[in-house]
């Protein structure tokens, strides 16, 4: 199983700012890395997958980058709807899909 | 637009079994994607417990695949999930979820809180 490291674990950045947010393999997943939004009481939602591919209807200051085994979403201005928890998510080699643990975006 | 709704009990006796049902709309559960479920212990990260394809071909976590088993009802357009012998350590929001090879999780149902106790 591909263990699915993120950093850190919360992450104090005031509006305007930018923020980014680190994922890290246990071993090589190439591209296929996925990253998603969760707010309280609500459902992850796609934001990036083939680690820099935008979902659909996903703002442009969201952006990821990377491969093998380092990965980064970058939020380039953030705006109060960013401060969520974010997940790393790779599916390279599965069974299983692993997550990250997840990291707390909180406003500074 | 498709959407996704779990049903089922939100309190199971421990050792017991949960049944739990996600109703598609707005898309075929016959179309080329994969149906999933996913949870999330309270206060804590996601877990991927399996999915299921169309034609009824499974993937389980190889944590819980002796306990876990999806089905697809393609007359209702909906799939289940059944999750035997429930401990307090499976108590968490229970989500289904369409998986695509190339867009991933893209759509989640709301999610359904399951409570293990007696």
């Amino acid at each position: 199983e591909i263990v699915m490291t993120q950093s850190p674990a919360t992450l104090s950045v005031s509006p305007g700012e930018r923020a980014t947010v680190s994922c890290r393999a246990s071993q090589s997943v190439s591209s296929n890395l996925a990253w998603y939004q969760q707010k309280p009481g609500q459902a992850p939602r796609l934001l990036i997958y083939g680690a820099s591919t935008r979902a659909t209807d996903i703002p442009a200051r969201f952006s990821g980058s990377g491969s093998g085994t380092e990965f980064t979403l970058t939020i380039s201005s953030l705006q109060s709807e960013d401060f969520a928890v974010y997940y790393c998510q790779q599916y390279n080699n599965w069974p299983p899909h692993t997550f990250g643990q997840g990291t707390k975006l909180e406003i500074k | 637009q498709m959407q996704l709704q779990e049903s089922g009990p939100g309190l199971v006796k421990p050792s017991g079994t949960l049944s739990l049902t996600c109703a598609v709309s707005g898309s075929s559960i016959s179309s080329t994607s994969w149906w999933s479920w996913v949870r999330q212990p309270p206060g804590k990260g996601l877990e991927w417990i399996g999915q299921i394809y169309q034609s009824g071909i499974t993937s389980y976590n190889p944590s819980l695949k002796s306990r876990v088993t999806i089905s697809v009802d393609k007359s209702k357009n909906q799939f289940s999930l059944k999750l035997t012998s429930m401990t307090a350590a499976d108590t968490a929001v229970y989500y289904c979820a369409r998986w695509g090879v190339t867009t991933q999780f893209d759509s989640w149902g709301q999610g359904t809180l399951v409570t293990v106790s007696s």
